[in-house]
């Protein structure tokens, strides 16, 4: 069963405005760590912001904040003031740390963000 | 340190023929993960190692890929006997191993590998 939902195939956003990025996700393990990623078309995967499920206040990094709403396991990406460099796939990805002691991620499908001028 | 490297960047292959892939992680790090990522999608786990051992393969890695990582330093990835179906960008990551409890542990993908089988 897909752990990771991400719902917005694709998403346009005019310069400088904030977009919001979907994402809910299914776990049993009460400890777990939410994150969300940025693949450009150069195809690495660049660390935005980390959630993790004890956390009591919602994770900020720069112009990223991260809209975490435990009770309906939903992890919503905020980016401000977008800028044309934001242009990319993002990917919300989960860790459960009780049941997987190995450590992978479980990713989400991606939305693909284009920022127009 | 230059984070993790992935060789080659870019491979096409024909049908039918093998292909090896190389990693090589964060010194520091002993955990290294492939995953496989195919167009439009988020990538897939596919094999897991702490140190030299191997810990974890997924179903997807059928029995014409296997994965190694001599010494506990880099990884190679080698599909036998390639389909078109392999075609998909190959990531190497690494990380530290997490205290108990913790979430958050650094993880560092490379910039991939894409492979076109043709």
């Amino acid at each position: 069963a897909q752990k990771i939902t991400q719902t917005q195939p694709g998403m346009f956003v005019q310069e400088k405005e904030a977009v919001t990025l979907d994402c809910t996700y299914d776990t049993s393990d009460p400890s777990y760590g939410l994150f969300w990623y940025k693949q450009p078309s150069s195809g690495e995967m660049i660390f935005l912001i980390y959630q993790g499920s004890y956390d009591q206040q919602n994770a900020t990094e720069g112009r990223y904040s991260l809209n975490f709403q435990k009770a309906r396991k939903s992890a919503n990406l905020v980016i401000s003031a977008s800028q044309l460099g934001d242009s990319a796939m993002y990917f919300c990805a989960m860790r459960e740390v009780t049941t997987d002691s190995w450590g992978k991620f479980q990713f989400g499908a991606g939305t693909q963000v284009v920022v127009t001028p | 340190d230059t984070g993790v490297s992935q060789d080659p960047r870019h491979k096409i292959t024909k049908r039918g023929q093998n292909v090896t892939f190389r990693c090589d992680p964060i010194s520091e790090h002993n955990r290294l993960y492939w995953y496989r990522q195919t167009l439009g999608q988020g990538p897939e786990f596919l094999t897991y190692f702490q140190n030299e051992a191997q810990l974890e393969k997924s179903r997807l890695l059928s029995d014409r890929f296997s994965a190694e990582r001599p010494k506990g330093s880099f990884s190679t990835l080698e599909i036998q006997r390639t389909e078109q179906g392999d075609s998909a960008m190959y990531l190497c990551a690494s990380s530290d191993h997490p205290s108990p409890g913790q979430g958050f542990v650094g993880y560092t993908f490379g910039s991939g590998t894409r492979l076109t089988v043709v």
